[in-house]
Formats: C-alpha cells, structure tokens, sequence
C-alpha cells in the first residue's frame, strides 16, 4: 500500500547510545517531516526537508540530525541517547494543499 | 506565544449525537492552512480535513466538517452522527505562511473524545 514506512516500530537505547530511524515514502511528495510526541504536548516538529536536498530544524531539534537521502527517504539520527528523547516518533511526508501522510511511529525508550 | 490553542482536554458524547471540538489559532500571516487529524488508540495519526485561510466556504468530509470563522480565529472540528470508532484524540493543526513556502506545522494539545453507546 502507497504511504510512508517507518522503522523500527519499538526501540529501548541506553544513554549515550546512537541510533537512526529511517522513513521512506512511495507517494512522490517533496516535503517530508519528523515529529515527536510526547503525552500532553501534541507533536512537536524535530527537522523537515522541503525537497531533496534540503534539511531545516524545527521547533526541537537539539540532539538530532538528519539526511534526506533521496526524494524518498529522510532518517533521523540520535547520536547520544538522552532519557529526555524517550518519546514516540513520527515521519510524514506532505503533497501541498494536503494534510501529512504519516507512518507508523517508532516508540523509543532510553534508559 | 501558543499558537494552537484546544481548550478541552477531553469530550463525552453520546452516539448518533454530533460534537463540536474547539479550536483557536494565532497567526499574523494572511496564507495558512489549518488541519484536523485523529489519533485513535493504535497511535497512527490519520488527516481528516483541510481549510484554507482563503476558502470562503467551510471544509467538509463526510461526516466531518470544519467550522472556520476568521475574524475569531476559530476553527472548529464537527463530527455529525457520532461513532464508536470515532473515539480517539483529535489535533488541530496550522501551517503557516502558504504563499512564500512555509513548510512547518504546529499542533495542538489534543481533545480526548469519547463516545458512549
């Protein structure tokens, strides 16, 4: 099914320990997104790409990287895991006009 | 400053009734878009309904419909007939600055709604 992919679904990372989370979409939009979600706070926007090639942060992006590989995938890295990234994460890509297409959400811990 | 505002944390309703869920924004830009989008208990969040700040008339989508009045900066989600399946978190959402290639969005708090057979 057309839409956007996210993995992993699950995560548990020690402090200090790096990750990535790799999203792809298969629906050719150009902008795509990265949320978290943490419980009373709605989601709050990490970093986005308006087009391949193009990365800016968001609301909160501290602590976190991107890459826009291509115009399908846009990963997210956390180089040292904190307990404060404990949060559930979404990816979404948008066709302008539209609302977000999102994926699934990776829910991270960090212990 | 908040720039979404959802005043109701959570919201009973009795099936078949509709339910109004509130929504007020704040923005200097004349071009945004506002959104509404369901987070059901499975946690993936589906879009229902978009409205432009230049549309004249009120989004609508089956059975829900955005209640859009500018001069208040209000727009309200209505879900007519509701369902069981209709409880979940709703969030309203705003993207800014359409015309010059505004690309963030910001959310809401959330409305929790629960429907009672």
């Amino acid at each position: 099914n057309a839409g956007v992919t996210q993995t992993p679904k699950f995560q548990v990372l020690k402090t200090g320990q790096s990750m990535t989370l790799q999203c792809a979409q298969d629906m050719n939009h150009n902008s795509m997104y990265w949320y978290r979600q943490d419980p009373g706070m709605g989601l709050r926007l990490i970093y986005y790409s308006a087009s391949e090639g193009t990365t800016d942060k968001g609301e909160v992006p501290n602590g976190y990287n991107v890459s826009r590989l291509n115009k399908r995938e846009f990963s997210l890295r956390l180089e040292s895991a904190a307990p404060s990234q404990t949060s559930v994460y979404f990816c979404a890509s948008m066709e302008l006009g539209h609302g977000y297409t999102f994926g699934s959400g990776t829910r991270l811990t960090v212990v | 400053a908040q720039k979404i505002t959802q005043t109701q944390p959570g919201m009973f309703v009795q099936e078949k009734e509709a339910v109004t869920l509130d929504c007020t924004y704040d923005t200097s830009d004349q071009s945004y878009g506002l959104f509404w989008y369901k987070q059901p208990s499975s946690g993936e969040m589906i879009f229902l309904i978009y409205q432009g700040s230049y549309d004249e008339q009120n989004a609508t989508e089956g059975r829900y419909s955005l209640n859009f009045q500018k001069a208040r900066k209000s727009a309200n989600l209505v879900i007519s007939a509701s369902q069981l399946g209709d409880s979940a978190m709703y969030f309203c959402a705003m993207r800014e600055g359409l015309n010059t290639g505004g690309f963030k969005t910001i959310f809401g708090a959330g409305t929790r709604l629960f429907v009672k057979a």
